[in-house]
């Protein structure tokens, strides 16, 4: 049963960086996308973004300005950096994954996620 | 890329039937077959309920239910009960190789 991990700051200062980690365990990083979603405090999930296992990603086009996800095959990790933060990115982070079968089947869906992790943006 | 339009609740008895729906736009709901639903309790993470526009993964009730027809998907939940009082997401493949959510449906079993 695989299980993701969010990790990292909880407060972060406006216009700093905003970094976390999601590690990944009971499970193979490969033929995965590796997803980060967000939910700001009572209001709806917004996607930020995705990294196939082989590296190639996709963002938000509201976001991608500011948003970069790596992933660490060896260390079973994947992270977010989201630049120039400011109140608005004040939000529950999330980690997922979504199955990268080629072509797509109907399991391409997020089928497995972390708790999630408060990140508060203030000085 | 605009969020998905979803009722904000939906209400139902114990033992009835409800559906939620979810709009979208021909560059999404209507052109990809990659919809899915996710039920969420308050503090806790998402949890997949439907992919595929309609595929139920292992260990989900039959009581859930996906379809879809034009730019619109459904969510289908028979045999109302208690425990299925949550937020309801919906989501959707678009193109650029994106994804999209709905604003969210809060059910609640009277």
């Amino acid at each position: 049963q695989v299980q993701l991990q969010e990790s990292g700051p909880r407060l972060v200062k406006p216009s700093e960086t905003l970094s976390l980690t999601c590690s990944v365990s009971g499970g193979s990083i490969r033929n995965y996308y590796w997803t980060w979603v967000r939910q700001p405090p009572g209001k709806g999930l917004e996607w930020i973004g995705y990294i196939f296992y082989s590296g190639t990603y996709t963002y938000n086009p509201s976001l991608e300005s500011r948003v970069t996800i790596l992933l660490e095959t060896s260390k079973s990790q994947f992270s977010l950096k989201l630049t120039s933060v400011t109140a608005a990115d004040t939000a529950v982070y999330y980690c997922a994954r979504a199955p990268g079968h080629v072509p797509p089947d109907p399991s391409f869906a997020f089928d497995a996620w972390g708790p999630g992790s408060l990140v508060t943006v203030s000085s | 890329q605009s969020a998905l339009t979803q009722p904000a609740s939906v209400s139902g008895s114990p033992g009835q039937s409800i559906t939620i729906s979810c709009t979208g736009t021909s560059s999404d709901v209507g052109r990809y077959k990659f919809v899915s639903w996710y039920q969420q309790f308050p503090g806790k993470a998402p949890k997949l309920l439907i992919s595929g526009v309609r595929e139920r993964p292992s260990g989900v009730s039959d009581r859930f239910s996906g379809s879809k027809s034009g730019n619109t998907a459904s969510l289908a939940i028979s045999g109302l009960q208690a425990e299925d009082e949550a937020e309801y997401y919906c989501c959707s493949y678009a193109s650029s190789n994106t994804w999209v959510f709905g604003g969210g449906t809060k059910v609640t079993v009277l």
